[in-house]
């Protein structure tokens, strides 16, 4: 069964760059028929969907959040079996629970998550 | 973006009833809606997908139906565990969407 581990760094200052690595197991990266996303849930909110890359290299993001999109890289070492998220110019309103997740593309939805990584912005 | 709405925003039942839990679209998604739950400190696991179809290690308690823009994930007899927050889930229209969560909690 496939897992999912995010890690990184738990506190970026504002202005700064968060930057989350997800490494998968149990399963292949490079499978055709996935993608990898991201998706964060701030602390008592509801879950907001942020990108997916495939081992194709090609990436959808979420266009309907013009602000987010325009700061987000997502990227991928399938010799790592590692997946990448990448946020510049964060605020506090980038503090939330990062999420990576196994995305079933035109077969499902995410099906399988990680625990979640809690990345704080302050100073 | 398709926005979900979900109602109830709380839904108070005892162990044993049964759970009604509805997620609307504000444009079709035809039947490429799912359902999560999460539980406090977990992260989302997936129950329904395309509608009505239950992930793998579902038990049964859980039923989902709906096309369109109109959903309902029903649990047929509570469990202790079941109380917890859904999010409905749609992957039909780019980018894809989350409902803001029905909490379920023990009355």
């Amino acid at each position: 069964q496939v897992q999912l581990q995010e890690s990184g760094p738990g506190l970026v200052k504002p202005s700064q760059t968060l930057s989350l690595t997800c490494t998968v197991s149990g399963g292949s990266i490079s499978s055709d028929n996935h993608y990898w996303a991201w998706i964060r849930q701030p602390a008592g909110k509801g879950l907001e969907w942020i990108g997916r890359i495939h081992v194709s290299g090609s990436t959808d993001y979420n266009v309907a959040n013009a602000a987010l999109q325009s700061r987000v890289t997502i990227w991928m070492d399938t010799s790592m079996s590692q997946f990448y998220l990448r946020l510049t110019s964060v605020t506090a309103a980038d503090t939330a629970v990062y999420y990576c997740a196994r995305d079933l593309g035109s077969g499902g939805p995410e099906d399988s998550w990680g625990q979640g990584a809690l990345v704080t912005v302050s100073s | 973006e398709t926005v979900l709405t979900q109602s109830p925003a709380t839904l108070s039942l005892s162990p044993g009833e049964r759970a009604t839990l509805s997620c609307r679209a504000s444009q079709s998604v035809r039947s490429f809606l799912a359902w999560y739950q999460q539980r406090p400190g977990q992260a989302p696991r997936l129950l329904i997908y395309d509608a009505s179809n239950r992930a793998t290690g579902i038990p049964a308690r859980f039923s989902g139906s709906g096309f369109g823009t109109d959903f309902t994930l029903t649990i047929s007899s509570l469990e202790p565990e079941d109380f917890a927050v859904y999010y409905c889930h749609q992957r039909h229209i780019w980018p894809r969407s989350f409902g803001p969560g029905t909490k379920l909690e023990i009355k």
